[in-house]
């Protein structure tokens, strides 16, 4: 069964950064693309972000673009997500995706079970 | 900017049969938005019910089915159980790398 654990969230500072990672496991990591979605308290999910499988192709929201950077690191099975200039509106839960093919096109099929960002002074 | 549309709320009898709708503002729905739903219970991380538009993800019971019905995606539960009682979330692939989910629909059994 897929594997995708989250690390990296926690209290930061508005106009902070943050590095979220996602250690992959028990599926070929580097044939994949990779999303990043994002759940506010109470709130529905959000899509952020979602790369290629070589890393050569990034897809970002509106509401992150110019402020978060996707990558990987295929020899390592980990995704990341560099969160800059944080706002309070970034405090959310964030989860790491698996989709189903190399395509930026595919469906998610396999979630992590998150990790916590809080924006707060 | 594109809105895609979930009712908010939801009601089924136990073994009922119910249908969630996902469309859009500005168009309908068809195959190459990879539609996909999801199921989520509060304070754990959503599960793949359904993906390109009518695969089951593995260990999903086949009471769960997705499909295009008229402009929109659709999830249809039949036999409605008790813990069928959750959020439920789609998302469409709107081109160039985007995905933009639904509000979700919160089902009540009862």
């Amino acid at each position: 069964e897929v594997q995708l654990l989250e690390s990296g969230g926690g209290l930061v500072q508005p106009g902070g950064s943050l590095r979220l990672s996602c250690a992959a496991s028990r599926f070929t990591f580097a044939s994949h693309a990779m999303s990043w979605v994002r759940q506010a308290p109470g709130k529905g999910l959000e899509w952020v972000s979602t790369l290629s499988p070589g890393g050569g192709s990034t897809y970002y929201a509106d509401s992150v673009k110019g402020r978060f950077s996707i990558s990987r690191d295929n020899s390592k099975n980990t995704l990341f997500l560099q969160m800059n200039s944080l706002r309070a509106e970034d405090t959310a839960t964030y989860f790491c995706a698996k989709q189903t093919t190399e395509f930026s096109s595919s469906s998610i099929d396999s979630w992590g079970q998150g990790t916590l960002v809080t924006v707060s002074s | 900017q594109t809105v895609v549309t979930q009712e908010p709320s939801f009601s089924v009898s136990p073994g009922g049969t119910v249908t969630l709708t996902c469309g859009f503002t500005s168009g309908s729905v068809s195959t190459t938005h990879y539609p996909s739903w999801y199921q989520q219970t509060p304070g754990q991380a959503p599960r793949t019910l359904i993906y390109n538009t009518n695969t089951r993800s593995s260990g999903v019971p086949d009471r769960f089915s997705g499909s295009i019905l008229g402009n929109k995606a659709a999830l249809t539960i039949t036999g409605a159980q008790a813990d069928d009682e959750s959020d439920y979330y789609c998302v469409l692939y709107m081109g160039s790398g985007i995905k933009v989910f639904g509000g979700g629909t919160k089902l009540t059994v009862l």
